[in-house]
């Protein structure tokens, strides 16, 4: 089963305005990543935050973490055509060999 | 750097027949990991190599089958093919000294079973 569930599954917003998009998880982690893909091409890694952390920046995005909630979000602010692309959370459970689990994803649709 | 390589990009095969897809990590990554990816199931873990060991392995047939090399290319294979495996498999490295499972991902191979 998916360990991350993202939320919601697709989201269009007007290019200018902010995208916030969800993810939860079951189990403990080590850390989160989000990543991008664009139509059937390969993924993009956008941000890691680690499960000691609380928030974190990359240019346009931000990142927060609730260990006790078991869920994170991914703000995209001043969003632009480009970001148009489907948005996945992997989640890297505990272990020596641990395997990075993905959520289905999100459709992100930014209108010009 | 060079990115995540993948060859070749687009593949169809029929029913019955056998497939291996090839791998180039980025230089320096020693992790080499395999992903299939359906609308249907989403992104689904296939397998991990690590210094041209399997370490991990996710819940698929014994039809698919993989490996890696002294250079940390790798390859991964599916025999017998059925309609079913028709996915793009995605292939992704991992850097030595980064973040556990921090993975860059190559453009992927389009495999259509007819």
């Amino acid at each position: 089963s998916q360990q991350g569930e993202e939320d919601p599954q697709a989201l269009s917003i007007q290019e200018g305005e902010n995208a916030t998009m969800n993810c939860s998880y079951k189990t403990s982690i080590n850390n989160l990543q989000w990543y991008r893909q664009n139509s059937g091409r390969g993924l993009v890694h956008l941000i890691l935050i680690r499960s000691n952390e609380r928030e974190k920046h990359s240019g346009r995005l931000r990142v927060t973490l609730d260990t006790s909630k078991k869920s994170s979000s991914l703000l995209i602010t001043a969003s632009r055509a480009a970001d148009t692309a489907s948005y996945f959370c992997a989640t890297d459970p505990p272990g020596a060999n641990s395997k990075l689990t993905f959520g289905k994803g999100i459709t992100l649709s930014v209108r010009p | 750097k060079a990115g995540v390589t993948q060859t070749p990009r687009y593949l169809i095969k029929t029913r019955g027949q056998q497939v291996t897809l090839s791998c180039s990590p980025i230089s320096g990554h020693r992790s080499v990991s395999w992903y299939q990816q359906t609308p249907g199931q989403g992104l689904q873990f296939l397998f991990e190599y690590f210094s041209e060991t399997q370490r991990n392995k996710g819940n698929f047939p014994g039809r698919f089958s993989g490996r890696q090399f002294s250079n940390s290319r790798s390859e991964m294979n599916v025999s017998t093919l059925e309609l079913g495996d028709s996915a793009l498999y995605l292939c992704a490295s991992t850097p030595r000294g980064g973040a556990k499972n921090e993975q860059f991902f190559g453009p992927g191979t389009r495999l259509t079973v007819l």
